[in-house]
């Protein structure tokens, strides 16, 4: 049972570059999320989707752009990248229900 | 403005103490409260507790949930090398889940 797959693991930027993080579920979530985390700090939600074709704003959307065409998919585009942006990505989803929200296993990206 | 605060926010013990996690939390539209393990990678799911006073329990961690002062405790007994890692609360607002900073807990041999 894959769960949640998230792709690449490792990524280095440079400044200025576009790029698109994966994120794929195959236990029919309704829900699905994009996090950043920071040393120190707690996670921080980027964008947020509660089905196909609808999606929504967290706490620091700004650079990022989402979109849900499946049920299956959640990809992360970052437009141009910036040094800020450095971080450890994690993609999650979750049911309706209980909303336990299950994780891929990470994006580690350095942007130089 | 929702807010959690987990303390301490970092635990050194030596193998075999019992250790206690805090959680206070302040969210609009509480449904229930997440406690999770996060080690060098993703964030695993450990409870979910929606009513005061249930504890939960899975082997030797167990968690209390108190809705009117707004809190929750984790607990590990009899800690091992392994329970080193960073303890995440996060209360579910309106399904979005508010997380804390965390709780660094190291285990020494």
């Amino acid at each position: 049972n894959a769960g949640v797959t998230q792709t690449p693991k490792f990524q280095v930027l440079k400044t200025g570059q576009s790029m698109t993080l994966q994120c794929a579920q195959d236990m029919n979530h309704e829900y699905m999320s994009w996090y950043r985390q920071d040393p120190g700090m707690g996670l921080r939600l980027i964008h947020y989707s509660v089905g196909a074709g609808i999606t929504d704003q967290g706490e620091v959307p700004n650079g990022y752009n989402v979109s849900r065409s499946t049920t299956e998919d959640f990809p992360l585009r970052l437009l141009s990248a910036a040094p800020s942006q450095t971080s450890v990505y994690f993609c999650a989803s979750s049911d309706r229900d209980k909303n336990i929200q299950y994780f891929g296993a990470g994006t580690r990206l350095s942007v130089l | 403005e929702d807010k959690v605060v987990q303390s301490p926010l970092s635990l050194v013990v030596h193998e075999g103490d019992t250790v206690t996690l805090n959680c206070s939390y302040e969210v609009t539209n509480f449904r229930s409260l997440l406690w999770y393990k996060q080690e060098k990678k993703a964030p695993t799911f450990l409870f979910m507790l929606t009513s005061s006073g249930i504890e939960k329990k899975s082997g030797r961690l167990s968690s209390i949930l108190d809705k009117k002062e707004l809190f929750s405790i984790l607990n590990i007994t009899a800690t091992q090398t392994g329970d080193s890692a960073v303890y995440l609360c996060a209360p579910d607002s309106n399904y979005q889940l508010i997380w804390g900073a965390g709780t660094k807990l190291i285990i020494k041999p």
